[in-house]
């Protein structure tokens, strides 16, 4: 399979706790994006990366929250002193950046619950 | 906020039935794409529209993107139990940020 996988699928844990999340993108992608989605809610922009570097980050990302593309390949998004807020599903995408349409794909989440 | 809005929220209709799922907003989009994503699974990329005017089909859905690339609409003829979902429409207007609609999701019982 040579889409793009997100480990680990789901993640509970007691609040306060700091919980890390990986990404593998497309192998040729050069651009990867993690969003969150809450229950019943369209996806919402985080960060992105072109490369190894971060390009952009969202005012949702608050300083308990860091992505890291070291070399350019796959990603992790770690959250610190987590929070019962914070429980949502995280979601990766890549893209090719320079093709037409820059169409993202994207991962099957990690569900984190916060208790 | 939604930059995107979507309509209608929620949708649940008979196997068989036709519909129509809207995404509006004020801004221009440069591309716009429509996802499907099932229960506890990522956003499934559909189609994605580029030209003003453009229409799609993919096999009994109907994708259109508005003149003005400000809105489109998803048609889904003689929908089954499969259709089953939530429907998101996403789009580029400036920067490398896509941005999506709050979602539609729908229901097909048979």
């Amino acid at each position: 399979d040579t889409g793009v996988s997100q480990d680990p699928r789901h993640k509970i844990t007691k609040r306060g706790q700091n919980v890390t999340f990986r990404c593998d993108p497309i192998s040729e992608h050069n651009r990867l994006y993690w969003y969150r989605q809450t229950l019943g809610q369209g996806p919402e922009f985080l960060t992105y990366f072109q490369n190894e570097a971060q390009l952009e980050k969202s005012r949702l990302l608050s300083d308990r929250f860091s992505a890291e593309r070291p070399k350019g390949s796959f990603s992790t998004l770690e959250i610190q002193r987590t929070e019962q807020g914070d429980s949502a599903m995280y979601l990766c995408a890549s893209s090719l950046v320079g093709s037409r349409r820059e169409e993202q794909f994207f991962g099957p989440g990690t569900r984190l619950t916060v208790l | 906020t939604q930059l995107l809005e979507q309509s209608p929220q929620f949708l649940s209709i008979q196997e068989g039935e036709n519909l129509t799922v809207y995404c509006n907003s004020s801004s221009v989009f440069s591309s716009l794409q429509w996802y499907r994503q099932e229960p506890g699974e990522g956003p499934v990329l559909l189609v994605t529209v580029v030209t003003g005017g453009e229409v799609k089909k993919l096999k009994r859905l109907t994708f259109q993107f508005g003149d003005a690339r400000k809105d489109s609409s998803l048609h889904i003829t003689a929908a089954q139990p499969g259709d089953t979902g939530l429907y998101l429409c996403a789009g580029y207007n400036a920067g490398n940020m896509l941005t999506f609609g709050g979602g539609t999701r729908l229901m097909v019982k048979p």
